[in-house]
């Protein structure tokens, strides 16, 4: 049984550029999250998906954009990158928008 | 005021030695209460949910006081293996948005 995906693990941009990150929920799962996690840091809400709208959204600027497909997975679109935007961003799965969430490995997000 | 507040730390224990998280959070309406373990440059995994009766598993125990929006976490008989941040986590009922606490670092040495 596979769990949380994401995809790429390691990623490096320049300033200015716009990124897509991409992640799988687990299997059974039909509702995904997307947290940003600064170093020494918690990890903090941006958004989240169910039955492929955005229904909840954290304090993220609109740079921040997300998707949902179908088949349940998701995508973390980021415009306009800033210095600031570097962290792991972390995908976390669910059911039914359930509290009990499965989080991915992250994506390393590195902006130069 | 943060919604999820955490003791700063870093700890430092010996093998053996029993150590408490404690935690507080600020929205009366939080309906779900999660301990997280995250291991260095990995992504966070549950370790345990809370409930209002308290919960231990194996040498885990975790407590929830409503009243005092206050949760804890205990760990006995620490192991190397323990060493991590562990992460206070609350939720909702109405979603599965989840918010963490900055974490405190847990260091077991020999």
């Amino acid at each position: 049984d596979a769990g949380v995906t994401q995809s790429p693990t390691h990623l490096i941009k320049t300033r200015g550029q716009q990124v897509t990150l991409r992640c799988s929920p687990k299997s059974g799962h039909d509702t995904v999250s997307w947290y940003q996690q600064a170093l020494g840091q918690g990890p903090q809400f941006i958004f989240q998906y169910y039955e492929e709208e955005e229904r909840q959204r954290g304090n993220f600027p609109d740079r921040f954009s997300g998707h949902q497909f179908p088949n349940y997975s998701s995508e973390l679109n980021v415009n306009a990158l800033l210095l600031g935007d570097s962290a792991l961003y972390l995908c976390a799965s669910s059911y039914r928008m359930n509290t009990e969430a499965f989080f991915g490995q992250g994506t390393r997000l590195t902006v130069v | 005021r943060k919604e999820v507040e955490q003791d700063p730390g870093p700890f430092n224990v010996p093998e053996g030695a029993t150590v408490a998280f404690n935690c507080t959070y600020s929205n009366s309406a939080s309906q779900s209460f999660f301990w997280y373990r995250q291991d260095c440059r990995k992504e966070p995994k549950l370790l345990m949910s809370v409930y209002s009766s308290g919960n231990e598993d194996g040498r885990f125990t975790a407590q929830l006081n409503r009243a005092s929006q206050y949760i804890s976490l205990l760990i006995r008989d620490s192991k190397l293996s323990d060493s991590a941040t562990y992460l206070c986590v609350v939720g909702k009922t109405s979603g599965s948005r989840l918010t963490f606490g900055e974490g405190t670092q847990l260091t077991v040495n020999p």
